[in-house]
């Protein structure tokens, strides 16, 4: 496509479901990240994928966090039994490799995530 | 511990004048440095970027400074215009990298006509 699109926009979740974010990357992008920025914070670095590698999870906050990138294209994050901490907006990134050169990455507009 | 600092959350700046955001760092293996704005419901956007063998980088009215010596970095905009208002964050990388752009908070810029 012709940016970063992520789905759902919003999504408001009670505490302890499960949601998933997906993220559609720019065609032939092959480095995706995923960040969030929590209220009054800056953008936090939560995972990267970079082709058939192993992806790189250092930045997830805890076991309840995963993502996966299926055929090198589409991602989601997936975050089990939410806790209210967990409301954020989760922001999308794609890049043609990883740190993405003088242009840094392209964003998506993010899934603004509340839990109630 | 934060590793890129933007220390005023806001600034405020009148139409046609200098806005000037500051950005402070505390790794001395990073070398490259960007600056992103971001309007409300979209994602961020690149805006202008600085190799660390450079001390200034200009595009239109957007120019980044690097001090290397102070781990400082501003971005100059002027004249500043309405359209600017927008949040500004810097983003560093460490040369060589494996690894992530590493964001500031951010400063919330208000341009008023």
């Amino acid at each position: 496509g012709a940016g970063v699109s992520q789905s759902p926009s919003n999504k408001v979740t009670e505490k302890g479901k499960d949601v998933e974010l997906r993220c559609d990357p720019i065609s032939g992008h092959t480095a995706l990240y995923w960040y969030r920025q929590s209220l009054g914070q800056g953008l936090e670095f939560l995972i990267y994928f970079q082709g058939n590698s192993a992806p790189d999870k250092s930045g997830l906050p805890s076991d309840r966090f995963s993502a996966e990138r299926t055929g090198g294209s589409v991602s989601t994050l997936t975050i089990q039994r939410t806790q209210q901490e967990d409301s954020a907006v989760y922001l999308c990134a794609s890049s043609l490799a990883r740190f993405g050169g003088v242009n840094g990455y392209t964003f998506g507009s993010g899934t603004r995530l509340t839990v109630v | 511990d934060q590793q890129v600092k933007q220390n005023s959350p806001s600034l405020s700046v009148q139409e046609g004048r200098i806005s000037i955001l500051n950005c402070d760092y505390t790794n001395s293996m990073f070398d490259y440095f960007l600056w992103y704005k971001k309007y409300p419901a979209e994602g961020p956007t690149f805006l202008i970027s600085i190799s660390s063998i450079k001390d200034k980088n200009e595009d239109g009215r957007f120019t980044v400074f690097l001090n290397k010596s102070a781990k400082h970095l501003s971005l100059h905009i002027v004249p500043s215009q309405p359209g600017d208002s927008a949040v500004y964050f810097c983003a560093a990388l460490e040369g060589g990298s494996q690894g992530n752009l590493i964001f500031g908070k951010g400063t919330k810029l208000s341009v008023k006509p």
